[in-house]
């Protein structure tokens, strides 16, 4: 089975403060994802990369910065936390596009990690 | 944006009924996918339809796909009360982004 394990299920922090996100996943897939949920909203795209030390912007990047090193490993950054980054912080890795007989695109799922639990007082 | 719109936002049932949850979003697609989330914790994958499908079938989940009107449906048969969970419809069009949106909360009651 896929696991995707995020560093924490809950973490307090205070304004200012750095904050680092990690997360891991042991199936060797090129895409992984930050999201953040708050209720109303659904999930949000902070970043996602599809490579090693490749990175793109989703669509919530300011405020946030991210690491990507190592395949395995996708590091979401909140340089100066703030109140209005507490929310819920998913993480999520998926294989690049692969090419089906006939030049037919098959874009693979994501697969979530649980979560963490962000509070920013 | 290519943001799902999950109709209605919220649902109860009772346990054995079935429950249909609809999607629908804005641009064409290459696929669209469905996931779950209990409370307090990650998505989970339940199926996915792509663009030149208009139906498909997974043990109690029934997807469809109207690429003309740009929507899908869920539904789920027989539910029980271990479906009660967020319902998130997902359409991707690009390189692996995809946009959720606010999804559908079931509550199925025992």
């Amino acid at each position: 089975d896929v696991k995707v394990t995020q560093s924490s299920r809950y973490l307090v922090k205070r304004t200012g403060e750095k904050v680092f996100l990690e997360c891991v996943q042991d199936m060797d897939h090129e895409n992984m994802f930050w999201y953040r949920q708050d209720p109303g909203l659904g999930l949000r795209l902070i970043y996602f990369s599809y490579d090693v030390k490749m990175k793109e912007k989703g669509d919530i990047p300011e405020g946030y910065s991210v690491s990507r090193e190592k395949k395995e490993r996708f590091s979401l950054i909140l340089e100066s936390a703030s109140t209005n980054q507490t929310s819920m912080y998913l993480c999520a890795s998926s294989f690049g596009p692969r090419w089906l007989a006939g030049g037919t695109p098959s874009t693979d799922t994501q697969y979530f990690g649980p979560g963490t639990r962000l509070t920013v007082l | 944006s290519q943001q799902g719109e999950e109709d209605p936002q919220a649902l109860s049932i009772q346990e054995g009924e079935n429950a249909t949850m609809n999607c629908s979003y804005k641009t064409s697609i290459n696929n669209l996918q469905w996931y779950r989330q209990n409370s307090g914790r990650g998505l989970v994958h339940l199926i996915l339809i792509r663009s030149n499908e208009r139906e498909k079938h997974s043990g109690r989940l029934r997807v469809t796909l109207d690429t003309s009107k740009k929507s899908s449906s869920l539904l789920i048969t027989a539910s029980r009360a271990a479906d009660t969970a967020s319902y998130f419809c997902a359409p991707k069009t690009s390189y692996d982004k995809v946009i959720f949106g606010p999804g559908t909360s079931l509550s199925v009651i025992p």
